[in-house]
């Protein structure tokens, strides 16, 4: 099947940096691009779509400012924790939508940890 | 958007044994898809069933689809304890696009 990676696979920042999570789709292109945050022994929840030469959408309540997502390429999207502080500590998972075909099948990645302290 | 409704919300059986677990959503889709995901880690898609489909296998699974009562089940045959996951159906968005995830049923194998 399609390989998506992230990277890095864990973080830890001092509150008020900011850190930078990438999103490969390894073997495939893909035009279109997700982040979900998930917090312990809870759902993903879906922050944003990621839509290659155009600006992310995000789900509501999720703040643009705070998340900045970028696919530049047909291979890459960053997500970009700005001034990150301790309540944005979570598992940030990417995925990726496989192109053409009838379905929207999505692939994961690992996820990234990210600890602030 | 439609989250997911899976249940039971965890399960938790002897090794060996069969796992059912089911799914349930409320407006019609043109196909559903079970997720598992590991602990601390991404998610592996498992099975695909589309709308017109009843009941799809791969390997020691087996998907239903019952679109009149809008609901799916999940079985895992003779289960192990590598099956130990949360386990989802997410929603799709009107678009198909986007995915919304309910809160899994956490299924525990005891070896």
């Amino acid at each position: 099947g399609a390989v998506v990676s992230q990277h890095p696979s864990w973080v830890i920042c001092k509150s008020g940096t900011s850190v930078k999570i990438e999103c490969r789709s390894l073997d495939f292109q893909a035009t279109t691009m997700f982040w979900y945050r998930q917090f312990p022994k809870q759902s993903l929840m879906l922050m944003a779509t990621s839509n290659e030469g155009s600006k992310a959408t995000y789900e509501q309540g999720v703040e643009k400012d705070k998340f900045l997502i970028n696919h530049a390429s047909l291979t890459l999207s960053t997500l970009t924790v700005t001034s990150a502080h301790p309540e944005d500590s979570s598992f940030y998972i990417c995925s990726a939508k496989f192109p053409g075909g009838h379905y929207n099948e999505q692939f994961f990645g690992p996820g990234t940890r990210l600890t602030v302290l | 958007s439609q989250q997911g409704e899976e249940d039971p919300q965890a399960l938790s059986i002897q090794e060996g044994e069969n796992a059912t677990m089911n799914c349930s959503y409320k407006t019609s889709i043109n196909n559903l898809q079970w997720y598992r995901q590991n602990s601390g880690r991404g998610l592996v898609h498992l099975i695909l069933i589309r709308s017109n489909e009843r009941e799809k296998h791969s390997g020691r699974l087996r998907v239903t689809l019952d679109t009149s009562k809008k609901s799916s089940s999940l079985l895992i045959t003779a289960s192990r304890a590598a099956d130990t996951a949360s386990y989802f159906c997410p929603r799709s968005s009107n678009t198909g696009n986007q995915f919304y995830f309910g809160t899994g049923t956490s299924l525990t194998v005891i070896p």
